[in-house]
């Protein structure tokens, strides 16, 4: 069975730029999650999609980060314009469901640069 | 809001030797899951153990155990004859309603031949 796939697997930009990250969750599960790490922390979870729909983007800084999952499958998280606090590693994360309790499989993650 | 502290930003541990992690948590919740997961250099999040609030037995996946003392909020990893595979960070994490995760800082681990 194959894994969270995520792309690209670093990116380095000039503050002020954009970038965008692309996750393929394991097939047929229906929640994908996007977390921020901070180089020193632990993961803090971004957005969480249910199929094509938010479920909970609380902690998504709305001016600047943006997500979908157009399809319910593949999603992207963009960053415009990034500032150097966004430096971090984008982990995605899907799981079967929400109910209950489901495992969170995580993918390799993409480590953002910005200078 | 739920938290999790981990005090330990790093450890140390002679190959083959025990290693205990600690890990606390507040929440308000009656029922909830725990785990923790290992992070190495590769960056790719592996689930090491789970614990369910609701059950008294303490968790076991072959050398890694848990000591979960609910009343106090503890949840402790215990990792036996320690082997250099095992040095990574190490995240202690809280699953909330809607199986959302809340981790803690981490602990890195270094396991020394």
């Amino acid at each position: 069975e194959a894994g969270v796939a995520q792309s690209p697997r670093y990116k380095i930009i000039e503050k002020r730029q954009s970038v965008a990250f692309w996750c393929n969750p394991i097939s047929g599960h229906a929640t994908l999650y996007w977390y921020q790490q901070i180089l020193g922390q632990g993961p803090k979870l971004l957005i969480q999609f249910q199929n094509n729909g938010v479920v909970d983007d609380s902690q998504l800084p709305k001016d600047r980060f943006s997500a979908e999952r157009l399809k319910g499958v593949d999603s992207t998280l963009k960053i415009q314009p990034a500032k150097l606090e966004d430096s971090a590693v984008y982990l995605c994360a899907s799981s079967l469901g929400v109910r209950g309790y489901n495992e969170q499989f995580f993918g390799p993650g993409t480590r953002l640069t910005v200078l | 809001a739920q938290t999790v502290t981990q005090s330990q930003p790093e450890m140390s541990v002679q190959e083959a030797e025990t290693v205990t992690l600690s890990c606390t948590y507040d929440t308000s919740e009656s029922n909830y899951y725990l785990f923790w997961y290992k992070q190495p250099p590769s960056r790719q999040m592996i689930l090491v153990i789970r614990q369910e609030a609701y059950k008294q037995q303490n968790a076991t996946e072959n050398r890694f155990s848990v000591n979960f003392q609910k009343a106090a909020k503890s949840f402790s990893l215990k990792i036996s004859d320690s082997q250099l595979g095992d040095t990574a960070m190490y995240f202690c994490a809280f699953m909330r309603v809607g199986n959302k995760l809340v981790f803690g800082a981490g602990t890195i681990l270094r396991v020394k031949s």
